[in-house]
């Protein structure tokens, strides 16, 4: 079965710390997407990694993929408030993404 | 600017009644998709489509169908509405080919069916 695994399901860090956020996927798959959902929103593209060992950042947000143990991180340094949302990570099988379930983070003071 | 826009943010339908959910992409993708996504269960893929015409379905087509007559319109059709496909739905179109097949997504359409 294609599972595509996230955790921690919820996240509350405070400002200004470091946290990782993991996603495990089933398939042979090397490539790999994250997304971000504000509340109420729709999916906004965050990351594409497409091969083994990219590493991508944008502002506090670092993401990587190793193929090896099907494993892809998003790393958080010194969370600022407006990182509060959920972010997904999704797999792609075949021209079609299978997402985890979703980490939601709340950042607070 | 990429786009993926569906026809409505909120609908309230009632049970028994036909529903149809429509989207439409300006970026010429091959791929467009229909998920569903209800709280603690992620996103669900519904249905998708490589082509005109063409359709298969994804983890959870029971109760739906779909419609691709034009390659950047894609509807999801909800043939008897039951409460229990209450749920926001997700619209996403992406290449068919290629290294990139990231999907862009519309503004979703929050469905509630009474």
């Amino acid at each position: 079965e294609l599972k595509v695994e996230q955790n921690p399901l919820f996240l509350s860090m405070q400002e200004g710390k470091n946290y990782t956020i993991y996603c495990n996927y089933s398939t042979t798959s090397d490539r790999l997407y994250w997304y971000r959902q504000d509340p109420g929103k729709s999916l906004e593209s965050l990351f594409v990694l497409l091969s083994n060992g990219a590493v991508k950042q944008e502002g506090r947000l670092m993401a990587s993929l190793d193929t090896k143990p099907r494993l892809s991180t998003l790393h958080i340094t010194a969370a600022v408030h407006d990182l509060s949302a959920t972010y997904f990570c999704a797999e792609d099988n075949t021209d079609k993404l299978i997402f985890g379930t979703g980490t939601r983070l709340q950042v607070f003071p | 600017d990429v786009k993926v826009t569906q026809s409505s943010r909120y609908l309230v339908k009632r049970t028994g009644e036909k529903v149809f959910l429509e989207c439409v992409q300006d970026m010429d993708h091959e791929n467009m998709f229909w998920y569903r996504q209800d709280p603690g269960l992620g996103l669900r893929l519904i249905y998708f489509s490589y082509d005109v015409k063409m359709k298969e379905k994804g983890d959870i087509p029971e109760g739906y169908s779909v419609s691709r007559e034009k390659k950047e319109r894609f509807s999801l059709i909800l043939e008897s509405a039951s409460t229990n496909q209450t749920s926001m739905y997700l619209c996403a179109s992406s290449l068919l080919t290629g290294l990139n097949t990231e999907a862009f997504f519309g503004q979703g359409t929050r469905l509630t069916v009474v």
